[in-house]
């Protein structure tokens, strides 16, 4: 079965400093995988996505994350925290033949001054 | 376009109440989800349509939700008798023939049942 897992419910930065966001994945069939971001009270934001194609994705923001299949994860980073980057952050999968995107718990991303 | 449109951005009523959420998708995309947020958890899938057609449903889904796409356009999700564990951010999302197209969600609907 599909399953995501976030590994830190919540990540603190100074700005200016690296990013990490954690996320691991289960599942039989080579995923699509993909990152959002939500702010308070709004909607999900798509920030990038992996289908099958470069392993090194680049998304919107300056965000990136990479796909290792041999280490099941699709970590996301930003070489550079910005204060606007304060938000939650989901990771989602969906298995071949699904339709139905699986998302892990979260991780809330504080930027501190 | 104005992107996924839901209405209305927030609901409280009372328990035992019905309600009823709209989503309106991107014009082009044909293909439509509803997904429930409860605090602290990531979005669940609750159902999808291709067109006007319901094809999955998740168990989630209890008898007393119902959704709605009639002529293929805009959504409606009905809770009936609804309950506190019902509360939640109801959120709805739409893409188009391809999967490989990340869905664009909308804002969401808050539903507060006191």
């Amino acid at each position: 079965a599909q399953s995501v897992t976030q590994l830190d419910s919540h990540v603190s930065v100074s700005e200016g400093t690296p990013v990490l966001l954690r996320c691991n994945y289960s599942s039989s069939y080579s995923p699509s995988l993909f990152w959002y971001v939500q702010h308070p009270n709004k909607g999900l934001q798509l920030l990038l996505k992996y289908t099958s194609a470069a392993t090194l994705v680049k998304g919107i923001n300056g965000f990136e994350a990479e796909f290792k299949k041999s280490e099941t994860s699709f970590h996301l980073t930003k070489p550079s925290a910005h204060m606007s980057d304060a938000a939650e952050y989901f990771c989602a999968g969906r298995g071949a033949g699904s339709y139905q995107l699986t998302f892990g718990k979260g991780t809330k991303l504080s930027v501190i001054p | 376009d104005t992107g996924v449109s839901q209405d209305p951005r927030h609901k409280i009523t009372k328990r035992g109440q019905n309600v009823t959420f709209r989503c309106d998708p991107i014009s082009e995309h044909n293909r439509l989800y509803w997904y429930r947020q409860t605090l602290g958890q990531g979005p669940e899938f609750l159902t999808y349509f291709q067109n006007e057609a319901q094809l999955e449903k998740s168990r989630l889904l209890s008898d007393r939700f119902s959704a709605e796409r009639p002529k293929g356009s805009f959504s409606t999700l009905e809770i009936q008798r609804t309950e506190q564990g019902d509360s939640a951010m109801y959120l709805c999302a739409s893409s188009l023939v391809d999967r490989d197209y990340g869905y664009t969600f909308g804002s969401g609907t808050r539903l507060t049942v006191v």
